[in-house]
């Protein structure tokens, strides 16, 4: 069964850049059928995709994220990553890495998920 | 954006009976080449990341009791649950993917009555 596990720090002060990866296992990150996403969860609110990528390292980004925002992938240790940079507080979630269809984006698996803090 | 409104906010409801959960987007979902609206549907519990139920606003994922059903089409979309367990207890979210950014609803909480 495909799994996908997170890895990254849980504390990152002000302004500072987060940086988060997801490694897959059980399943191949070059799989032509999907993309590869992150979704962040503020405490005790809903869900904010913050953008995809394809194993060739095509992305999309949500807008509202993309001045701050790079994904990455690195197939070779099948992962993927995320850097977030210039965090403040509102940028405190649980961070969420998933995989959706090529063709359609709703997300079929699910890392566990880790808790980011950002503060100083 | 395409903003997902989902309604209630919370709802609590006896073992054995309906729920139902309404989710409403600000432009239509529906593609009209395919006749399908890009809706899915997700069921969280504490502590755990969502899990896909329904897609295609209709199509139950493989394994996914069949208590759990989707409807509607274009912008306005329901859950149901027709007989509630208590393993249902649960945030559901509703998710757009016609576009990007794919953009979610609040979600509703499910609780035992």
């Amino acid at each position: 069964q495909l799994q996908l596990q997170l890895s990254g720090p849980g504390l990152v002060r002000p302004s500072e850049t987060l940086s988060l990866t997801c490694t897959v296992s059980a399943g191949s990150i070059t799989s032509s059928s999907y993309y590869w996403g992150w979704i962040r969860q503020p405490p005790g609110k809903g869900l904010e995709w913050i953008g995809s990528i394809y194993y060739s390292g095509s992305t999309y980004y949500n807008p509202s994220l993309k001045s701050r925002v790079t994904i990455s992938v690195d197939t070779s240790k099948n992962q993927f990553s995320l850097k977030l940079s210039s965090v403040t507080a509102a940028d405190t979630a649980v961070y969420h890495c998933a995989r959706h269809l090529y063709d359609f984006y709703c997300f079929d698996y699910w890392g566990q998920g880790t808790l980011v803090t950002v503060s100083s | 954006d395409i903003v997902m409104t989902q309604s209630p906010d919370s709802l609590a409801v006896s073992l054995g009976e309906r729920a139902t959960i309404n989710c409403k987007s600000s432009q239509s979902v529906l593609y009209s080449s395919n006749n399908k609206s890009y809706l899915v549907w997700y069921q969280q519990k504490p502590g755990q990341p969502p899990k896909l139920l329904i897609y295609w606003a209709s199509t139950r994922e493989s394994g996914v009791p069949d208590r759990f059903s989707g409807s509607g089409s274009g912008t306005d979309f329901t859950l149901t649950i027709s007989s509630l367990q208590a393993e249902d207890v649960a945030v559901y979210y509703c998710q757009q993917y016609y576009t990007t950014p794919l953009t979610f609803g609040g979600g509703t909480k499910v609780e035992i009555k």
